[in-house]
């Protein structure tokens, strides 16, 4: 089973609306952590924004929030006020338990119209 | 620039040859991370260091790859025999145990080298 499902081959957004990317994950560890990289063009992952299984409240780094919801093992990323430079692919990651290693999903290319 | 650094960015090889990449992970972290990343998937985690400590191997990392970080400083990856299966981008991540944003798990990656087999 895949452990982490990326839905969103594709998405078309216009500039300054809000976008949000689904992520959903399989896990039975207790322990884990979520992540959001941003791939540009030029190929260098660009870390986002990260989730940990027990904090309470929804992680926010400007203008990327985390939307989690445990109980439906989600953890979709909401990017408010879209912009150019927004376009990229986007890699919904997890860790579990004590492993260090992180586990990508299969991405979601995210174009911003002008 | 104190990021992660990788070298060469591209390389093109043929199917046979032996190539070596190199990871300068940034100074103070002591995790350093191999991933490959095949077109139109996400990166697949190949192993990791701490240290000079080679931790963990993925299934991936066949007896044709090898790697290496002899002082914990910076690594390489050895790829014998290349097939053209092996055309990938190698990242590299460095991270370190206790801070950033997502607390010791953090990894900050590297440009990448995009490997072409002929």
């Amino acid at each position: 089973a895949q452990k982490i499902t990326q839905t969103q081959p594709g998405m078309f957004v216009q500039e300054k609306e809000a976008v949000t990317l689904d992520c959903t994950y399989d896990t039975s560890d207790q322990s884990y952590g979520l992540f959001w990289y941003k791939q540009p063009s030029s190929g260098e992952m660009i870390f986002l924004i990260y989730q940990g299984s027990y904090d309470e409240q929804n992680a926010t780094e400007g203008r990327y929030s985390l939307n989690f919801q445990k109980a439906r093992k989600s953890a979709n990323l909401v990017i408010s006020a879209s912009q150019l430079g927004d376009s990229a692919m986007y890699f919904c990651a997890m860790r579990e338990g004590a492993d260090d290693k992180i586990i990508f999903g299969k991405g979601t290319r995210l174009h911003i119209l002008p | 620039d104190t990021g992660v650094s990788q070298d060469p960015r591209h390389k093109i090889t043929k199917r046979g040859q032996n190539v070596t990449f190199r990871c300068d992970p940034i100074s103070e972290h002591n995790r350093l991370y191999w991933y490959r990343q095949t077109l139109g998937q996400g990166p697949e985690f190949l192993t990791y260091f701490q240290n000079e400590a080679q931790l963990e191997k993925s299934r991936l990392l066949s007896d044709r790859f090898s790697a290496e970080r002899p002082k914990g400083s910076f690594s390489t990856l050895e790829i014998q025999r290349t097939e053209q299966g092996d055309s990938a981008m190698y990242l590299c991540a460095s991270g370190f145990l206790g801070g950033g944003l997502a607390g010791p798990y953090e990894q900050y990656f590297g440009p990448g080298t995009r490997l072409t087999v002929t």
